[in-house]
């Protein structure tokens, strides 16, 4: 069965400092993997897409990295901010162009 | 419009009622899809429309639920008899090519229904 596991589930870290987020999935085929960033009470919003080939993907301060062989992907936020205080979803396009979503991660950032 | 759109933001049903959900894709988008989030959970799959045609209504939790896009463009999701598990934000995506995973995929704001 495809899935797509986040962890942790949920974090707390203090304005400024780094986080990383991971994901784990067993989805085959793979087409791509995304990162999706949900503000409370909007849709998700990308971040990334990563194919096959990519390992690392930047977008402002957010860091994306994939392992294909052990299908491993992690998102690295730095110097963190207020505004980054959101869910945090991992997602895998497989086999027939569908999509696979892991539960997320909670990211709260104090000042 | 520029974005995904949903209506009506926020639904307050009391159990047993009727609700209908509106997404307004944008605009040329073929595939519509609809998700059901829980809170604190990622969105799961309810169904999904190429143009006019359901593909796929697998992830629709029971016969209570009816999903519908009768011009290829505006789609409406119907809960009936609705009860309280049925409490959920309701997502609506959609993308310019078939399936999920084409790039432009877009998701709408969603709709928060609570039932009491």
């Amino acid at each position: 069965k495809n899935q797509v596991e986040q962890s942790p589930q949920s974090l707390i870290i203090l304005e400024g400092k780094n986080c990383t987020l991971q994901c784990n999935y067993t989805v085959s085929p793979f087409s791509n993997l995304r990162w999706y960033k949900q503000d409370t009470g909007r849709g998700p919003v990308s971040l990334t897409i990563m194919t096959f080939s990519e390992n690392t993907k930047s977008n402002g301060r957010y860091t994306a990295t994939l392992d294909a062989d052990t299908k491993q992907s992690s998102l690295h936020i730095t110097a963190s901010q207020l505004s980054d205080s959101a869910s945090y979803i991992c997602v895998v396009n497989g086999a027939g162009n569908m999509l696979t979503f892991g539960g997320g991660t909670r990211l709260m950032v104090k000042p | 419009g520029a974005g995904v759109s949903q209506s009506p933001r926020y639904k307050v049903a009391k159990r047993g009622q009727d609700v209908a959900l509106r997404c307004d894709p944008i605009s040329g988008h073929v595939s519509l899809f609809w998700y059901q989030q829980a809170l604190g959970q990622g969105p799961e799959f309810l169904t999904y429309f190429q143009n006019e045609a359901q593909l796929d209504k697998s992830g629709l939790p029971s016969d209570r639920f009816f999903a519908e896009r009768p011009e290829g463009s505006v789609s409406t999701l119907k809960i009936q008899r609705t009860q309280q598990e049925d409490s959920a934000v309701y997502l609506c995506a959609s993308s310019p090519r078939q399936g999920q995973g084409s790039y432009g995929y877009t998701f709408g704001s969603g709709t928060r229904l609570t039932v009491v």
